[in-house]
């Protein structure tokens, strides 16, 4: 497997555009993670889903942020508008379960900058 | 809900050295614990992890990790760092009783290796 896929790796935005993120997971893993690495405030959890429903969003910023997950094999993380202040990091992860959280396998990660 | 506190922020070594990067969690009845390295400009990978068993858990590269109850601790080690360990590590903790919960990370530890 390619592992964790995540396009595009670089994006450079204008302020108040949207942007569009998106990861594909491993296939057959059944949880997907979106998290969003900062210098201020590390690696932050954004919103996760469990076969493909999210399970829980309270780590999505604000509004302007939202994620779908409309088939097991791809998600994507909108942010609309954007502002400077998402510039960021963002990370996708995906992990096979059973009972518990084990291992979760990482994207590259999609480096944005909003001007 | 989880937290894990990396107390170094930045560790600068020299080369073939003992290095230990330090990792507290809040105490819960059972968790998961594990280490992650991030190299430049890539996602996070797995250095090893702890679920149960033995406490003390050797994972990629030469690190090993002993998880501490008594001291809420799980700290990282390896007796020989070489260059190529410049990288930040990751401390992560998952709460195991209550069953499938997010990883959640702390702020990271620079290590830096010098020659």
């Amino acid at each position: 497997d390619a592992g964790v896929i995540q396009s595009p790796r670089h994006e450079v935005t204008e302020m108040g555009q949207e942007v569009t993120l998106r990861c594909k997971p491993i296939s057959g893993h059944d949880y997907l993670f979106w998290y969003r690495q900062t210098m201020m405030r590390g690696l932050e959890l954004l919103i996760y889903f469990n076969n493909n429903v999210p399970i829980d969003d309270s780590g999505m910023p604000e509004d302007r942020f939202s994620a779908k997950m409309p088939n097991a094999s791809f998600s994507t993380l909108k942010i609309q508008p954007s502002e400077p202040r998402d510039s960021a990091v963002y990370f996708c992860a995906s992990s096979l379960l059973g009972p518990r959280v084990t291992e979760a396998f990482f994207g590259q990660g999609t480096r944005l900058t909003v001007v | 809900a989880q937290s894990v506190t990396q107390l170094d922020s930045q560790v600068p070594v020299f080369e073939e050295a003992p290095v230990e990067l330090r990792c507290n969690y809040s105490s819960s009845v059972s968790v998961y614990l594990f280490w992650y390295v991030q190299y430049p400009n890539q996602g996070l990978q797995l250095l090893l992890k702890y679920l149960s068993g033995s406490t003390l858990v050797k994972g990629i590269n030469g690190f090993e990790a002993e998880f501490n109850k008594s001291q809420t601790s799980f700290h990282l080690r390896k007796p020989s760092v070489h260059i190529s360990d410049t990288a930040e590590y990751f401390c992560a903790v998952s709460d195991g009783y209550s069953g499938n919960t997010p990883l959640v990370f702390g702020k990271g530890t620079r290590l830096s290796v010098i020659a």
